[in-house]
């Protein structure tokens, strides 16, 4: 029972350089999510695909980019790394549509980002 | 605008103790949901408990119980008997009826002594 798979787990970036946050589900879902998560500011969304093949963003996707491969797989990518991008990265995916409000998430273990 | 307020930043009860934290909410739909998310120290965010707009009723799982009231819009959250295993990072959620995002309050960190 994986669920939701994170890698890397932790990364050091010099400022920018790139890199990309892999996130892959196993239990069919079909909305998955990026988020990321800083210290006293909760959650915020960066961005979701409500379904394969479709993305959109959320509250802070300046600076970030995504790709929905399929169902299975939604990848974050940083394209020239900032300090303010250091943070904690959830990856997460809900089974229901993403228009439905009702979603519950299962999140992964997250990815310790530090920019330099 | 939807906005979660967690007024309580950190919390610390001696084991055995009742805790309750604090999550108010702002929304102008009539539709929403409403949750809360255990973050314990490995780091996962944990679903705990999903409520809808149009029940009222109090619940209750075990040692948890959760108190919703649209009006004082709050929805808070009670830990009868703390234990150490309930120390953890704890985010109440509101997602509006068409939204694909789940706003998070900023969290409450409960820290349970033995």
């Amino acid at each position: 029972n994986a669920g939701v798979t994170q890698t890397p787990k932790f990364q050091v970036l010099k400022t920018g350089q790139s890199m990309t946050l892999q996130c892959a589900q196993d239990m069919n879902h079909n909305s998955m999510y990026w988020y990321r998560q800083d210290p006293g500011m909760g959650l915020r969304l960066i961005y979701y695909s409500a379904s394969e093949g479709t993305t959109d963003k959320g509250e802070v996707p300046n600076g970030y980019n995504v790709s929905r491969l399929n169902k299975r797989e939604f990848s974050l990518r940083l394209e020239s790394a900032a300090p303010s991008q250091t943070s904690v990265y959830f990856c997460a995916s809900s089974e229901q549509t993403a228009s439905s409000g009702a979603n519950v998430l299962t999140f992964g273990a997250g990815s310790r980002l530090t920019v330099l | 605008a939807q906005k979660v307020t967690q007024a309580q930043t950190e919390i610390s009860v001696v084991e055995k103790e009742d805790v309750t934290l604090d999550c108010v909410y702002e929304t102008r739909d009539t539709t929403y949901y409403l949750f809360w998310y255990k973050q314990p120290p490995s780091g996962e965010l944990v679903f705990l408990i999903r409520r809808n707009s149009f029940d009222e009723q109090n619940e209750i799982s075990g040692r948890y119980s959760w108190n919703f009231q649209k009006s004082t819009s709050s929805f808070n959250f009670t830990i009868t008997a703390s234990q150490v295993v309930d120390s953890a990072v704890y985010f109440c959620a509101l997602s509006d009826g068409g939204a694909n995002n789940l706003f998070f309050g900023t969290g409450t960190r409960l820290t349970v002594i033995p």
